[in-house]
């Protein structure tokens, strides 16, 4: 079955770049997204890639897909202290009515 | 453009009780899904709503079931509550003809079983 893994945790200093990682299972996976999630509150939609693309830019927000090693990148550049939540990447295929998730990223930015 | 609400907020219960969640569809979106969130733990698919009827379904008991309403907002109702369904109910809204599934998110009800 498709399972995604994510590292647990990953601290930086304002100002630096943030980079989490992610791995998934399912060689059929067409869209691989990114979500945040702040305390105490639902999942925000930040970007997502099409598994033919290989790289998406959207304003500080990189996502680097290597569909061979099925691996999935998020880079933050200029982290803030307002970036810190935990970072969700979910995948899906045609046809499939779900997403499947990570247990997330909790990036912590420090001052 | 409204985006995604649910209700309540919170909810307390007891096991072996009912309970129905509800969710507001963002405007224009035809499709809602249903995520149980464990703390610590990212969300689980229990179901999706598409046209009023149950259209795939994640590894929930049939104790789990749902709804949807013609104007797209869906109820999620759990029966026979056990301790283990405590957690972050989670709503999305999509349009089903949009190949790229992205699903938003509403805030979440959060529940705890007693």
């Amino acid at each position: 079955g498709e399972d995604v893994e994510q590292s647990l945790f990953l601290s930086v200093r304002e100002g630096d770049s943030s980079v989490i990682n992610c791995t998934y299972t399912d060689s059929s996976s067409t869209y691989l997204y990114w979500y945040k999630q702040e305390p105490g509150a639902g999942l925000q939609l930040l970007t997502y890639i099409f598994s033919n693309m290989d790289m998406k830019q959207d304003q500080r927000l990189t996502v680097l897909l290597n569909k061979k090693d099925k691996h999935l990148s998020l880079r933050i550049a200029d982290t803030q202290t307002g970036d810190s939540a935990i970072y969700f990447c979910a995948e899906t295929s045609t046809g499939r009515r779900a997403l499947t998730f990570g247990s997330g990223t909790r990036l912590q930015v420090q001052p | 453009e409204t985006g995604v609400t649910q209700s309540p907020t919170h909810l307390i219960k007891t096991r072996g009780q009912q309970v129905t969640l509800r969710c507001s569809s963002q405007s224009g979106h035809n499709t809602v899904s249903w995520y149980q969130q464990a703390l610590g733990q990212g969300p689980q698919f229990i179901f999706q709503y598409y046209r009023e009827e149950e259209n795939g379904r994640g590894n929930f008991p049939p104790r789990f079931s749902g709804l949807q309403f013609p104007n797209y907002s869906s109820e999620l109702n759990v029966n026979a509550l056990e301790l283990d369904d405590s957690a972050l109910y989670l709503c999305a809204s999509s349009i089903k003809s949009r190949g790229s599934n992205e699903q938003f998110f509403g805030p979440g009800t959060r529940l705890t079983v007693l």
